[in-house]
């Protein structure tokens, strides 16, 4: 019982352009809201969060959306370049961290 | 100057045998976590800890027995492995256990038991 899902394996963007990851949960008493991203043989890095009282938080090229009444959060980068390349976890709390399962993001130049 | 690291980076052993990974962290945070990456790539909590006292415990076999001689360290001992136990295992530590701290995570450990 996966309580949140990134239904997207693999995205694909050109240089510049707009990323949108997707994910979705599915327990209401998550109340803050984690992006890590993580290259190959490295473990996942702290992006971005958001608390469940906000439904934006901007930090740079790094904006994180939360829609609560539809259990969706998203993750833009604007825009993209090759080294954001990488796979990306999103991930939800209540007590402790639960993790999708990631998208892999290609930016291509 | 690696803020947590673990060891060994790759494991292979024999169904059966018992293993260890170690991990340290040098950010002097209280609370240190093992995660367990399976097949289908999620990341899932096994086990916390907080200033050497074990906080969280997931549904986890009893073969794995978490160790915390130091709030610095944090080993994950496994005992009779056996194949399902094949996954990348993060360790991973936060200034205070909070909900919303920041988790730092090492470089992952692959375990592959044959």
């Amino acid at each position: 019982d996966q309580q949140v899902k990134q239904n997207s394996p693999s995205l694909s963007v050109q240089e510049g352009r707009i990323s949108i990851l997707n994910c979705d949960y599915t327990n209401s008493m998550f109340d803050y809201f984690l992006w890590y991203k993580k290259y190959p043989a490295e473990g996942p890095t702290f992006l971005i969060s958001i608390s469940s009282i906000k439904d934006k938080n901007e930090d740079g090229r790094f904006t994180v959306f939360l829609n609560k009444s539809a259990k969706h959060l998203s993750l833009h980068i604007v825009p993209s370049q090759p080294g954001d390349s990488a796979v990306y976890f999103c991930a939800a709390s209540h007590g402790k961290l639960t993790f999708g399962q990631g998208t892999i993001l290609t930016v291509h130049p | 100057d690696t803020a947590v690291s673990q060891t060994p980076k790759y494991l292979v052993t024999q169904m059966g045998n018992d293993k260890s990974i170690k991990c340290e962290q040098n950010l002097g945070h209280d609370t240190m976590y093992w995660y367990k990456q399976d097949s289908k790539k999620f990341l899932k909590i096994m086990f916390s800890y907080n200033n050497k006292e074990l906080i969280i415990n997931e549904t986890v076999p009893n073969r794995f027995s978490p160790k915390s001689p130091d709030k610095a360290h944090l080993n994950l001992h496994i005992n009779s492995l056996e194949l399902g136990d094949s996954a990348v295992y993060f360790c991973a530590s936060s200034p205070s256990g909070g909900a919303q701290d920041t988790q730092y995570f090492g470089p992952g450990t692959r375990l592959t038991v044959l």
